[in-house]
């Protein structure tokens, strides 16, 4: 299957300060997706991309679409506690979707 | 819309005993996704439905999972007989192709313990 490297595994950041994290692929994709997960939750969608060079806000998260397809960035702004969780990059081609290790973000109040 | 519904949230089995997933998908999506997630293997695509007809089993394990989608409002996935190692969370998710932007859109997940 399809792989998708996500970076960095893991993060512990102060309250406050900006996040990022990215998703490269050798493959290239059509649609580009961010995923938050909270303890005993599902997935649940931030972003979704569906162009190249596609640059996307949803509040204090901006995630851009790759020029080249094959990779993908999340940014988080000014981070709150709540902003604790895994997040999941997701990559779609034809009809399946493929997923990155995840991001686990931990926020120091 | 109430999203996508799985039941049950929690499962505890036996080994060598049989278990059922259910899973309600978005009204109106054509697509249904049954993932394993654990902590080696990250989220897993195990099959995926389209209008109600399996495209894509081949992340299945092995022959003692099945799915199967009778309607379009329903999902199941069975392991017979459990084992072990078949302990994970398993999350539906479901997806609409129609309107061109397609996102995955996931359950709350059924957390599994086969002991």
């Amino acid at each position: 299957g399809q792989q998708l490297n996500q970076s960095p595994q893991s993060m512990f950041i102060q309250e406050g300060e900006d996040v990022s994290m990215n998703c490269t692929s050798s493959s290239i994709f059509n649609t580009w997706l961010w995923y938050k997960q909270d303890p005993g939750e599902g997935p649940v969608l931030l972003i979704a991309l569906y162009k190249a060079g596609e640059l996307t806000s949803n509040g204090r998260l901006t995630a851009q679409f790759g020029i080249t397809r094959k990779d993908s960035f999340l940014n988080i702004s000014a981070s709150i506690p709540s902003d604790v969780g895994i997040y999941f990059c997701a990559g779609r081609t034809g009809n399946q979707f493929y997923f990155g290790t995840g991001t686990s973000l931990t926020v120091i109040p | 819309d109430a999203g996508v519904i799985q039941s049950p949230r929690h499962e505890v089995t036996e080994m060598g005993q049989e278990v059922t997933l259910r899973c309600k998908p978005i009204s109106g999506h054509d697509y249904l996704f049954w993932y394993r997630q654990t902590m080696m293997r990250g989220l897993e695509l195990l099959i995926y439905f389209n209008n109600n007809v399996p495209i894509d089993d081949s992340g299945m394990p092995e022959d003692r999972f099945s799915a199967k989608m009778p309607n379009a409002s329903f999902s199941t996935l069975k392991i017979q007989p459990s084992e072990p190692r078949d302990s994970a969370v398993y999350f539906c998710a479901s997806s609409s192709w129609g309107q061109g932007n397609t996102e995955a859109f996931f359950g709350q997940g059924t957390r599994l313990t086969v002991v």
